[in-house]
């Protein structure tokens, strides 16, 4: 049981260029979340899918697009990578429902120069 | 959903109880509080929520006020493995507004030997 996964850990790109970072969890979780975070700063949610087949945005989704591949995978791509957004991408899961915690994967950093 | 008010900082001694005020004057009644936490650079963790009774599991206790405009967690025996960013969240308790989860700038709690 590997829980959340995310693919890259690391990765650098250059202003324009485009990128998909990858999540999967193997929990069986009907909701699925992209966050990002900024050096010295709380996460910011990006785009939720709150289950198979939906998505929708959240706090900061410009530059940003995402798709729910199925149960398991949520995926999170930049078409035209800028220095904004340079940052640390946390993708997380939970089951559907009112008060279930959320499980965080391990992070992918991503340096936009 | 409520905001949230942390101390930035603070210190606490190795096998000494930490604890950790959040204030939220503007909950309302179907907001829940969580804790999360996040060891450097790595996504954050569940640790506990609660409505208005105090809730205590293996990892720590929550104590909410009366009026619930305040809670504190507390680490009963803190480690130096404690040491992390620590958030208090209040979310509406909605299944239609999901999981989602506001993170602010939480308390950076250091534990020293």
């Amino acid at each position: 049981n590997a829980g959340v996964t995310q693919t890259p850990k690391f990765q650098v790109l250059k202003t324009g260029q485009s990128m998909t970072l990858q999540c999967a969890q193997d929990m069986n979780h009907n909701s699925m979340y992209w966050y990002r975070q900024d050096p010295g700063m709380g996460l910011r949610l990006i785009y939720y899918s709150a289950s198979e087949g939906t998505t929708d945005k959240g706090e900061v989704p410009n530059g940003y697009n995402v798709s729910r591949l199925n149960k398991r995978e949520f995926s999170l791509r930049l078409e035209s990578a800028a220095p904004s957004q340079t940052s640390v991408y946390f993708c997380a899961s939970s089951a559907r429902g009112i008060i279930y915690e959320q499980y965080f994967g391990p992070g992918t950093r991503l340096t936009v120069t | 959903d409520a905001k949230t008010t942390q101390p930035p900082s603070m210190d606490c001694a190795e096998g000494r109880a930490a604890n950790l005020p959040c204030n939220h004057s503007t909950i309302s009644g179907n907001e829940y509080v969580y804790w999360y936490r996040q060891i450097h650079s790595q996504g954050p963790q569940y640790i506990i929520h609660g409505l208005k009774n105090n809730e205590t599991n293996e990892m720590a206790s929550l104590i909410i006020t009366e009026d619930r405009k305040s809670s504190t967690l507390i680490l009963p025996h803190a480690t130096l493995r404690d040491t992390a960013v620590y958030y208090c969240i209040v979310r509406v308790a909605q299944e239609a507004a999901g999981n989602k989860l506001t993170f602010g700038g939480g308390t950076r709690v250091l534990v020293k030997p």
